[in-house]
């Protein structure tokens, strides 16, 4: 069982519709990142959060500790928004090496 | 302010040379972190420096290595490559060691033939 875990692994989505990916992991944390990659490699971070929500723009990043769960939603989606996104935390033994899940791919189609 | 910058942006090599790997942190950033992304093992941790010290290091043969200057560049150097070292290497930076957004480079293509 990985340490972290994302669902969907795909997501096919009209455009304006309200996305929700999800990510659960096993370990302690001091951190959980969200990540995009589009084709070609590049990643940016989206949110670095250790409790709560956060926003920037149509997304939102919410933790659970307690239930070792994040959501990261994407509100009136678009397809620049369609990418890879990645889940990946920080464990609390191990500093700031991260551990990813495996990723979301989005599409959202015109 | 400039970004991560990696150097080269593609590479190919042969089985058994060895090749190494250039990466610039955002000025004022200390922490640098590898990672290696391949289609089958998807985004793993390859070490961490910061200060000059490797503070982390991850589940990989010694041929991996790395080291960081004193003015935050970091280098990783692969020995003896082999076809399953084809990846893309990826570097980030931060402002510290924990608890600090990570700003990723574009990347190193490395194809082993």
């Amino acid at each position: 069982k990985n340490e972290v875990e994302q669902s969907p692994q795909n997501l096919t989505a009209q455009e304006g519709e309200f996305i929700t990916i999800n990510c659960s992991y096993s370990v302690g944390i001091s951190a959980l990142h969200w990540l995009q990659q589009h084709p070609g490699g590049g990643i940016v971070s989206l949110f670095m959060l250790s409790s709560g929500k956060k926003k920037h723009g149509r997304l939102i990043a919410t933790i659970n500790i307690q239930e070792k769960h994040s959501s990261l939603h994407i509100t009136a989606s678009h397809p620049r928004d369609s990418a890879v996104y990645i889940c990946a935390v920080e464990e609390e033994t191990s500093g700031s090496r991260l551990t990813f899940g495996e990723g979301t791919q989005l599409t959202v189609n015109p | 302010k400039a970004g991560v910058t990696q150097t080269p942006r593609y590479l190919i090599k042969t089985r058994g040379q060895q090749v190494t790997l250039s990466c610039s942190p955002i000025s004022g950033h200390r922490s640098v972190s590898w990672y290696q992304q391949t289609p089958g093992q998807g985004l793993q941790f390859l070490f961490e420096y910061f200060s000059e010290t490797q503070r982390n290091k991850g589940n990989f043969p010694g041929r991996f290595s790395g080291r960081q200057f004193s003015n935050s560049r970091s280098e990783m150097n692969v020995s003896t490559l082999e076809l399953g070292d084809s990846a893309l290497y990826l570097c980030a930076s931060s402002l510290g060691p924990v608890g600090y957004e990570q700003y990723f480079g574009p990347g190193t293509r490395l194809t082993v033939t």
